[in-house]
Protein backbone atom coordinates (compact mmCIF):
# COMPACT_ATOMS: atom_id res chain seq x y z
CA UNK A 1 0.00 0.00 0.00
CA UNK A 2 1.31 3.59 -1.02
CA UNK A 3 1.65 5.88 2.16
CA UNK A 4 0.72 9.87 0.88
CA UNK A 5 2.40 11.98 3.72
CA UNK A 6 0.82 15.73 3.13
CA UNK A 7 3.03 18.81 4.51
CA UNK A 8 2.83 20.87 6.20
CA UNK A 9 -0.51 20.12 8.20
CA UNK A 10 -1.63 23.49 8.39
CA UNK A 11 -1.05 26.65 6.09
CA UNK A 12 -1.88 29.85 7.50
CA UNK A 13 -2.17 32.51 4.62
CA UNK A 14 -3.64 35.93 3.71
CA UNK A 15 -5.53 36.51 0.31
CA UNK A 16 -3.31 36.93 -2.69
CA UNK A 17 -0.33 34.77 -1.55
CA UNK A 18 1.22 31.66 -3.20
CA UNK A 19 0.01 28.34 -1.54
CA UNK A 20 2.33 25.38 -1.75
CA UNK A 21 1.09 22.09 -0.30
CA UNK A 22 3.56 19.14 -0.71
CA UNK A 23 2.37 15.59 -1.21
CA UNK A 24 5.14 12.49 -0.77
CA UNK A 25 4.50 8.95 -1.19
CA UNK A 26 6.40 5.74 0.07
CA UNK A 27 7.17 4.59 -3.15
CA UNK A 28 6.64 5.98 -6.91
CA UNK A 29 2.99 6.70 -8.12
CA UNK A 30 2.04 4.50 -11.18
CA UNK A 31 2.18 7.15 -14.31
CA UNK A 32 2.01 9.92 -11.76
CA UNK A 33 -1.52 8.97 -11.56
CA UNK A 34 -2.03 11.38 -8.55
CA UNK A 35 -4.56 13.86 -7.62
CA UNK A 36 -5.77 16.36 -5.94
CA UNK A 37 -9.15 17.36 -4.23
CA UNK A 38 -10.52 20.22 -1.91
CA UNK A 39 -12.83 19.78 0.85
CA UNK A 40 -15.25 22.04 3.06
CA UNK A 41 -16.70 21.75 6.26
CA UNK A 42 -19.88 19.64 5.52
CA UNK A 43 -19.36 18.97 1.73
CA UNK A 44 -18.13 15.93 -0.34
CA UNK A 45 -14.37 16.34 -1.88
CA UNK A 46 -14.26 18.19 -5.10
CA UNK A 47 -11.29 17.28 -7.47
CA UNK A 48 -8.77 19.83 -8.45
CA UNK A 49 -6.25 18.10 -10.55
CA UNK A 50 -5.51 14.32 -11.92
CA UNK A 51 -2.54 13.08 -13.88
CA UNK A 52 -0.46 15.32 -10.87
CA UNK A 53 -0.73 18.13 -13.05
CA UNK A 54 -4.33 18.41 -15.53
CA UNK A 55 -7.21 20.04 -14.02
CA UNK A 56 -10.45 18.86 -13.72
CA UNK A 57 -13.40 20.30 -15.19
CA UNK A 58 -14.08 23.99 -14.01
CA UNK A 59 -11.05 24.52 -11.74
CA UNK A 60 -9.53 27.74 -12.23
CA UNK A 61 -6.08 28.32 -13.65
CA UNK A 62 -4.70 29.37 -10.54
CA UNK A 63 -4.48 26.14 -9.45
CA UNK A 64 -1.68 24.01 -11.16
CA UNK A 65 0.40 20.80 -10.26
CA UNK A 66 3.26 19.41 -10.70
CA UNK A 67 5.92 16.42 -9.44
CA UNK A 68 6.65 12.70 -10.31
CA UNK A 69 7.79 9.68 -8.91
CA UNK A 70 7.08 10.34 -5.05
CA UNK A 71 7.06 14.17 -5.02
CA UNK A 72 4.48 16.24 -5.64
CA UNK A 73 3.11 19.94 -5.37
CA UNK A 74 -0.29 21.51 -5.63
CA UNK A 75 0.27 24.79 -6.15
CA UNK A 76 -2.72 28.15 -6.11
CA UNK A 77 -0.77 31.14 -7.10
CA UNK A 78 -2.69 33.58 -5.48
CA UNK A 79 -5.17 32.79 -2.66
CA UNK A 80 -8.81 33.83 -2.96
CA UNK A 81 -11.39 33.96 0.17
CA UNK A 82 -12.93 30.80 -1.64
CA UNK A 83 -10.04 28.38 -1.41
CA UNK A 84 -9.67 28.22 2.58
CA UNK A 85 -10.22 24.51 2.63
CA UNK A 86 -8.56 21.04 3.30
CA UNK A 87 -6.73 19.93 0.56
CA UNK A 88 -6.23 15.63 0.22
CA UNK A 89 -4.11 13.76 -2.74
CA UNK A 90 -4.93 10.14 -3.69
CA UNK A 91 -2.83 8.10 -5.59
CA UNK A 92 -4.97 5.67 -7.96
CA UNK A 93 -1.56 4.08 -9.85
CA UNK A 94 -3.34 0.68 -8.05
CA UNK A 95 -5.11 -1.11 -5.35
CA UNK A 96 -5.65 0.06 -2.74
CA UNK A 97 -6.18 3.52 -3.45
CA UNK A 98 -4.87 5.71 -1.12
CA UNK A 99 -5.48 9.39 -0.08
CA UNK A 100 -3.13 12.00 2.57
CA UNK A 101 -4.23 12.40 5.94
CA UNK A 102 -4.44 16.45 4.43
CA UNK A 103 -3.32 20.17 4.83
CA UNK A 104 -5.39 22.71 6.01
CA UNK A 105 -5.41 25.79 4.65
CA UNK A 106 -6.86 29.01 6.96
CA UNK A 107 -7.05 32.55 6.41
CA UNK A 108 -3.91 34.77 8.28
CA UNK B 1 -27.47 17.08 -14.27
CA UNK B 2 -26.57 13.93 -12.71
CA UNK B 3 -26.55 13.59 -8.59
CA UNK B 4 -25.45 10.86 -6.29
CA UNK B 5 -27.49 10.11 -3.26
CA UNK B 6 -26.56 7.88 -0.05
CA UNK B 7 -28.88 6.08 2.17
CA UNK B 8 -29.40 3.98 4.80
CA UNK B 9 -29.87 3.58 8.71
CA UNK B 10 -27.41 6.52 11.08
CA UNK B 11 -27.02 4.17 13.72
CA UNK B 12 -26.22 0.76 13.52
CA UNK B 13 -25.04 -1.72 16.40
CA UNK B 14 -21.71 -3.50 16.91
CA UNK B 15 -21.68 -7.03 15.18
CA UNK B 16 -24.27 -6.36 13.44
CA UNK B 17 -23.97 -5.70 9.14
CA UNK B 18 -24.17 -1.89 7.66
CA UNK B 19 -25.90 -1.78 4.74
CA UNK B 20 -25.61 1.87 2.35
CA UNK B 21 -27.29 2.68 -0.68
CA UNK B 22 -26.08 4.75 -3.23
CA UNK B 23 -28.75 6.31 -5.95
CA UNK B 24 -27.63 7.75 -9.54
CA UNK B 25 -30.31 10.21 -10.82
CA UNK B 26 -29.97 12.42 -13.87
CA UNK B 27 -27.96 9.29 -15.31
CA UNK B 28 -27.10 6.19 -16.07
CA UNK B 29 -25.13 3.14 -14.02
CA UNK B 30 -24.02 1.66 -17.17
CA UNK B 31 -20.65 1.72 -18.47
CA UNK B 32 -18.85 3.21 -15.30
CA UNK B 33 -17.22 1.93 -12.18
CA UNK B 34 -18.97 3.22 -9.25
CA UNK B 35 -16.82 3.79 -5.60
CA UNK B 36 -17.56 3.57 -1.70
CA UNK B 37 -15.06 5.92 0.47
CA UNK B 38 -15.54 6.64 4.02
CA UNK B 39 -13.82 9.30 6.32
CA UNK B 40 -13.58 9.41 9.82
CA UNK B 41 -11.46 11.67 11.88
CA UNK B 42 -9.43 9.09 12.31
CA UNK B 43 -8.06 7.29 9.64
CA UNK B 44 -9.47 10.70 7.29
CA UNK B 45 -10.29 9.32 3.52
CA UNK B 46 -10.27 5.44 3.28
CA UNK B 47 -11.38 3.84 -0.05
CA UNK B 48 -13.44 0.98 0.36
CA UNK B 49 -13.88 -0.72 -2.65
CA UNK B 50 -15.56 -0.29 -6.24
CA UNK B 51 -18.23 -2.32 -8.49
CA UNK B 52 -18.89 -2.02 -12.18
CA UNK B 53 -21.90 -2.20 -14.13
CA UNK B 54 -20.82 -5.72 -15.65
CA UNK B 55 -20.88 -6.69 -11.78
CA UNK B 56 -17.17 -7.11 -11.04
CA UNK B 57 -15.69 -5.39 -8.04
CA UNK B 58 -12.81 -4.95 -5.84
CA UNK B 59 -12.11 -4.36 -1.82
CA UNK B 60 -9.13 -2.65 -0.11
CA UNK B 61 -7.58 -5.65 1.58
CA UNK B 62 -7.98 -4.26 4.98
CA UNK B 63 -11.58 -4.49 4.40
CA UNK B 64 -11.97 -7.68 2.17
CA UNK B 65 -13.09 -10.19 4.20
CA UNK B 66 -15.91 -8.27 5.77
CA UNK B 67 -17.16 -6.02 2.70
CA UNK B 68 -19.43 -6.48 -0.26
CA UNK B 69 -20.63 -4.08 -3.04
CA UNK B 70 -23.14 -4.85 -5.25
CA UNK B 71 -25.89 -3.09 -7.95
CA UNK B 72 -29.00 -2.96 -9.19
CA UNK B 73 -28.91 -1.71 -12.46
CA UNK B 74 -32.57 -1.63 -12.85
CA UNK B 75 -33.00 0.39 -10.13
CA UNK B 76 -29.75 2.62 -11.02
CA UNK B 77 -28.34 1.64 -7.88
CA UNK B 78 -25.49 0.51 -6.03
CA UNK B 79 -25.00 -0.52 -2.53
CA UNK B 80 -22.52 -1.26 0.18
CA UNK B 81 -22.96 -4.18 3.38
CA UNK B 82 -20.14 -4.28 5.73
CA UNK B 83 -20.22 -7.44 8.40
CA UNK B 84 -19.22 -7.53 11.75
CA UNK B 85 -19.04 -3.64 12.34
CA UNK B 86 -16.95 -1.81 15.08
CA UNK B 87 -16.81 1.59 16.44
CA UNK B 88 -13.76 1.75 14.16
CA UNK B 89 -16.56 1.97 11.50
CA UNK B 90 -17.84 4.69 12.32
CA UNK B 91 -17.55 7.24 9.43
CA UNK B 92 -19.23 9.28 6.77
CA UNK B 93 -19.83 6.82 3.79
CA UNK B 94 -19.58 7.98 0.44
CA UNK B 95 -20.57 6.71 -2.84
CA UNK B 96 -18.88 8.22 -5.79
CA UNK B 97 -18.24 7.21 -9.75
CA UNK B 98 -14.74 6.78 -11.23
CA UNK B 99 -13.98 9.31 -13.50
CA UNK B 100 -13.49 6.41 -16.38
CA UNK B 101 -10.93 3.56 -15.08
CA UNK B 102 -11.33 1.20 -12.14
CA UNK B 103 -8.61 2.71 -10.46
CA UNK B 104 -9.02 6.39 -10.90
CA UNK B 105 -9.96 9.69 -9.42
CA UNK B 106 -13.50 10.22 -8.64
CA UNK B 107 -15.45 12.92 -10.28
CA UNK B 108 -18.85 12.77 -9.01
CA UNK B 109 -19.54 12.51 -5.32
CA UNK B 110 -22.79 11.99 -3.24
CA UNK B 111 -23.16 14.34 -0.43
CA UNK B 112 -22.59 11.49 2.25
CA UNK B 113 -23.86 9.82 4.91
CA UNK B 114 -23.16 9.85 8.83
CA UNK B 115 -22.43 6.18 10.23
CA UNK B 116 -22.21 5.81 14.13
CA UNK B 117 -21.96 2.19 15.52
CA UNK B 118 -22.99 2.38 19.30
CA UNK B 119 -24.86 -0.03 20.94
Amino acid sequence: EIVLTQSPGTLSLSPGERATLSCRASQSVTSNYLAWYQQKPGQAPRPLMFGASLRATGIPDRFSGSGSGTDFTLTISRVEPEDFAVYYCQQYGGSPITFGQGTRLEIK
Amino acid sequence: QEQLQESGPGLVKPSETLSLTCTVSGGSINNFYWSWIRQSPGKGLEWLGFIYYSGSTDYSPSLKSRLTISLDTSRNQFSLKLNFVTAADTAVYYCARNQLLPYDIFNLWGQGTMVTVSS
